[in-house]
């Protein structure tokens, strides 16, 4: 299989503090990794891509000192919300790929953040 | 910039029925597609591939049909069920960038 974990899967925080999530892959390891942001009834935005070792790419618009992202192993990858605001509430989703040579991403199964 | 649209919004089938789900998308040069199924508060499932060397692909109850000429992708779905019942997208994605761009979604209703 090709299992994909995020933690936690619902968080609610109180403006202005940081959030942490982490993405796991539990059966494969993932050079890269990849972190969406989902509003209700929209698609997926990518955010960013994680890769192991060096710092990862961010999307146009997507604030990097905003979004903190650390990929340490080729099992974990974090994406931190700092200094949240209710703007950033949303359905963070994040992927990885397993296989290179595939393309294919397998995603976990997101995290609802509310910052209130 | 380029992107990935679908046609409906919401679909509704008798179960039982045929499910057809399409897919537009502009970038020509994309050479692999995928669709997800995503259920309500959790992460996109995996449900076939295909790459741009093919025009179909079949897996349990599920064909993906390509079209390059007219740049169309569809998912049909045979003898569709209740669990079927989900928001389906497709994506696309060029060799070696990793990155894919998702369309908008399609809601699959299916009614008993």
């Amino acid at each position: 299989g090709a299992v994909v974990s995020q933690h936690p899967s619902r968080v609610i925080c109180k403006s202005g503090t940081s959030v942490k999530i982490e993405c796991r892959s539990l059966d494969f390891q993932a050079t890269t990794m990849f972190w969406y942001r989902q509003f209700p009834k929209k698609s997926l935005m990518l955010m960013a891509t994680s890769n192991e070792g060096s710092k990862a790419t961010y999307e146009q618009g997507v604030e990097k000192d905003k979004f903190l992202i650390n990929h340490a192993s080729l099992t974990l990858s974090t994406l931190t919300v700092t200094s949240a605001h209710p703007e950033d509430s949303s359905f963070y989703i994040c992927s990885a790929d397993r296989d290179s040579s595939t393309d294919t991403q397998y995603f976990g199964p997101g995290t609802r953040l509310t910052v209130l | 910039g380029e992107s990935v649209g679908l046609h409906l919004p919401t679909l509704s089938v008798q179960e039982g029925d045929n499910s057809i789900i399409n897919c537009a998308y502009s970038n020509s040069a994309s050479d692999y597609f995928i669709w997800y199924k995503q259920e309500s508060g959790k992460g996109p499932q995996f449900i076939i591939d295909i790459r741009s060397n093919m025009d179909k692909r079949q897996g349990q109850r599920v064909t993906v049909l390509l079209n390059k000429t007219v740049k169309h992708l569809s998912l049909q779905i045979a003898a569709t069920q209740p669990g079927d019942s989900a928001v389906y997208f497709c994506a696309e994605s060029f060799s070696g960038t990793y990155k894919y761009i998702f369309g908008t979604g399609t809601r699959l209703k299916v009614l008993a």
